[in-house]
Parts: structure tokens; sequence; C-alpha cells
């Protein structure tokens, strides 16, 4: 399979503490992206992070990237119940330009 | 903006049966793209479009799905004949200038279930 791997699978934390994912993917790449997925709903577009950068921030999110390890994190910082939900990452391959999905993580939150 | 449509939100069919999913992309996005979700394979790509053109269905599992883009504003997925393992959610998301943005737009997708 070309698809990415996330872990960990499944995340509890209470509300306020920090959450972290991480993803590795297999190909080369021209950029990266975290996306959302709320429980019945499509996903949506959080944070895309281009191969020549290493760290990206938007609002309480915080993207790393590390090209050398094929591996990706994803932080959210003083977490909210209404960050509950699955987050994915895809890796855009550098020679298809495809968006390779990994299987995600399910984030809750506890109020 | 309304966003990416897609009809029907739930679909549930018999084994052998023709099902065609619809979707009206983002206004103006020149890429639109058909994904299948399942818990065992995940998020995966069937095909895209770029200005209404197939440009790789790779990921078309069999000649049983066909995809067609007639104009800018909608496109469809057919399975003829239906199987139950094609039971899964099917979304379409759309991009505008998707190789310079990378931003996808999805839809709420469509649940099938094939009995």
């Amino acid at each position: 399979s070309q698809q990415g791997e996330e872990d960990p699978q499944a995340l509890s934390i209470q509300e306020g503490e920090n959450a972290t994912m991480n993803c590795s993917y297999k190909t080369s790449i021209n950029n990266l992206q975290w996306y959302r997925q709320n429980s019945g709903r499509g996903l949506v577009h959080l944070i895309l992070i281009r191969s020549n950068e290493r760290e990206k921030h938007s609002g309480r999110l915080r993207v790393t990237l590390d090209t050398s390890k094929k591996s990706s994190s994803l932080l959210i910082t003083a977490s909210r119940a209404a960050d509950t939900a699955s987050y994915f990452c895809a890796s855009a391959s550098s020679n298809t330009g495809k968006l390779i999905f990994g299987q995600g993580t399910t984030l809750q939150v506890k109020p | 903006d309304a966003g990416v449509i897609q009809s029907p939100r739930h679909e549930v069919t018999e084994m052998g049966q023709e099902v065609t999913l619809r979707c009206k992309p983002i206004s103006g996005h020149d890429y639109l793209f058909w994904y299948r979700q399942t818990m065992m394979r995940g998020l995966e790509l069937l095909i895209y479009f770029n200005n209404n053109v197939p440009i790789d269905d790779s990921g078309m599992p069999e000649d049983r799905f066909s995809a067609k883009m007639p104009n800018a504003s909608f496109s469809t997925l057919k399975i003829q004949p239906s199987e139950p393992r094609d039971s899964a959610v099917y979304f379409c998301a759309s991009s505008l200038n998707w190789l310079t943005y990378n931003e996808q737009f999805f839809g709420p997708g469509t649940r099938l279930t094939v009995l």
C-alpha cells in the first residue's frame, strides 16, 4: 500500500492539554497537508507545509516536517472539546502530484 | 459559497443495481476529485478531472466504475452493477489551480450501502 501511517490511531486527552499526532509517508513529496474530519462529514484542510519547509504555524496548530525521515507531526495546543475529530495527513507525491492519505488519528478531547 | 455539493447523502441499494453519485464542485474550481473511504483501505483517490477532462483514473477499482464530467459544474460517479464490497463513503473534492495551491475542498460525502 502507498498509504502513509499515522500514530497514534487514537488519542484521548483533557481540554487544555496539547495533542501531538505523527505521520510517516513513503514517497518523495512536494508538500504535506493535514486535514480534519468530523464524524459524518467531509475533510477540511487545516495546514500545508512544503518540502523545503521544516516548521509552520497556524493559530493553535504547529506542523513539522522532516523529509530525511519522511515524517511529519501535528501539534494542537490548548485543545478544546471542539477539536474532537479525526486528523489525516496527506502527502503530495512529487511524481504524480496526487495526495496519499494516512489512516488517520482519532482525537477525543474531554471537557 | 455553498461549498462542494454531493447527492444523495445516503444511498441504500441491492446488489446488481446501478448507482449514480452526483457532485457539484465549487464554482470556478478547475480540478475535481472522487475519493472512496472505507475502514479497511482508508481514503483512496479514484479519479480526477482537470477542466472537465479525466486526467488519472488509475484508482478506479474496475470496469464497473465510471465517472463523467459533462461540464464545469457537474460530475457523476456510476457503479454498474453494484456489489456489497462497494459499500463505502464516496467523497467529491474540488480545487482551484491545484498544482499551485494544492488545497482540496471536500463535499460531505455519500454513504453507499449495497445489500
